[in-house]
C-alpha cells in the first residue's frame, strides 16, 4: 500500500516567493497533519484537519502560511511570502480512528 | 494541557548494550501511548504503542509498558544494534474532546549506536 506521499522532496527558493508543499494522505484516512521540524524548535504541529475541515491552526506561525485541503485525497501548505527563517523540513501524516499517525518523508525547504 | 517528557540525549552507546530511554506525562483521562522513530532523511514512523494500563507493546527487539501508577512509557531494548542509530520520540494522544487525533510528542532523544 502507497503511504503517505509528499512533493517535492526538496525544494530550495529565494525569500520573497511563494511556496507551495503538497500531500497525499493514505486512502481512508480521515485526519491529516502539517508539522515542521528544525533543530531549533523540533517537531512542532501547524494544523490539522478532519474530513477535510481545519481543526486546529493554532500552530500556523503567521498569515503567511495558509493550508488547504478540498478533498480526501489531497492538502497543500503554502507560504507566502517565503522568508529565510521558514527553511525546515515539513512533514505531512494522515491517521484514521485509532490515533495512529503514518508520515510522509518530509519536504526539505531552503529559502535563500 | 497534556505534555510529554523525555529523558535528555543524546545517548551513546556500543553495540549490545542494552538501551532505555525514559518517557513521562501528564494528561486528562486515559491517553494512548506511543513511540515514533525517526531515521536519517526520513519521516516518523510507528515503532510500537500501548493503549490501556499495563499493556505491552514491542517490536524490533524495543519493548515499553503502560505504567498508569507512574504515568511512565520507557523504552527498552536488550541489545542495540549501529542500525538503530536514530531519534525516539514519545508521544500521547487522548481520544476524546476536541483533540482527538493531536499526537502530543516528547522532544526527541538522539540514539548513537558504536560499533
Amino acid at each position: 500500500d502507497a503511504g503517505v506521499i509528499q512533493s517535492p522532496r526538496h525544494e530550495v527558493t529565494e525569500m520573497g516567493q511563494e511556496v507551495t508543499l503538497r500531500c497525499k494522505p493514505i486512502s481512508g484516512h480521515n485526519s491529516l497533519f502539517w508539522y515542521r521540524q528544525t533543530m531549533m524548535r523540533g517537531l512542532e504541529l501547524l494544523i490539522y484537519f478532519n474530513n477535510n475541515v481545519p481543526i486546529d491552526d493554532s500552530g500556523m506561525p503567521e498569515d503567511r502560511f495558509s493550508a488547504k485541503m478540498p478533498n480526501a485525497s489531497f492538502s497543500t501548505l503554502k507560504i507566502q511570502p517565503s522568508e529565510p527563517r521558514d527553511s525546515a523540513v515539513y512533514f505531512c501524516a494522515s491517521s484514521f480512528q485509532d490515533g495512529t499517525q503514518h508520515f510522509g518523508d518530509g519536504t526539505r525547504l531552503s529559502i535563500l | 494541557g497534556d505534555s510529554v517528557t523525555q529523558m535528555e540525549g543524546p545517548v551513546t552507546l556500543s553495540e549490545e548494550a542494552f538501551l532505555t530511554i525514559n518517557c513521562t506525562y501528564t494528561a486528562t483521562g486515559y491517553p494512548s501511548l506511543f513511540w515514533y522513530v525517526q531515521y536519517p532523511g526520513e519521516g516518523l514512523q510507528l515503532l510500537l504503542k500501548a493503549t490501556k494500563a499495563d499493556d505491552k507493546g514491542s517490536n524490533k527487539g524495543f519493548e515499553a509498558t503502560y505504567r498508569k501508577e507512574t504515568t511512565s512509557f520507557h523504552l527498552e531494548k536488550g541489545s542495540v544494534q549501529v542500525s538503530d542509530s536514530a531519534v525516539y520520540f514519545c508521544a500521547l494522544i487522548y481520544a476524546g474532546g476536541t483533540s482527538y487525533g493531536k499526537l502530543t510528542f516528547g522532544q526527541g532523544t538522539i540514539l548513537t549506536v558504536h560499533p
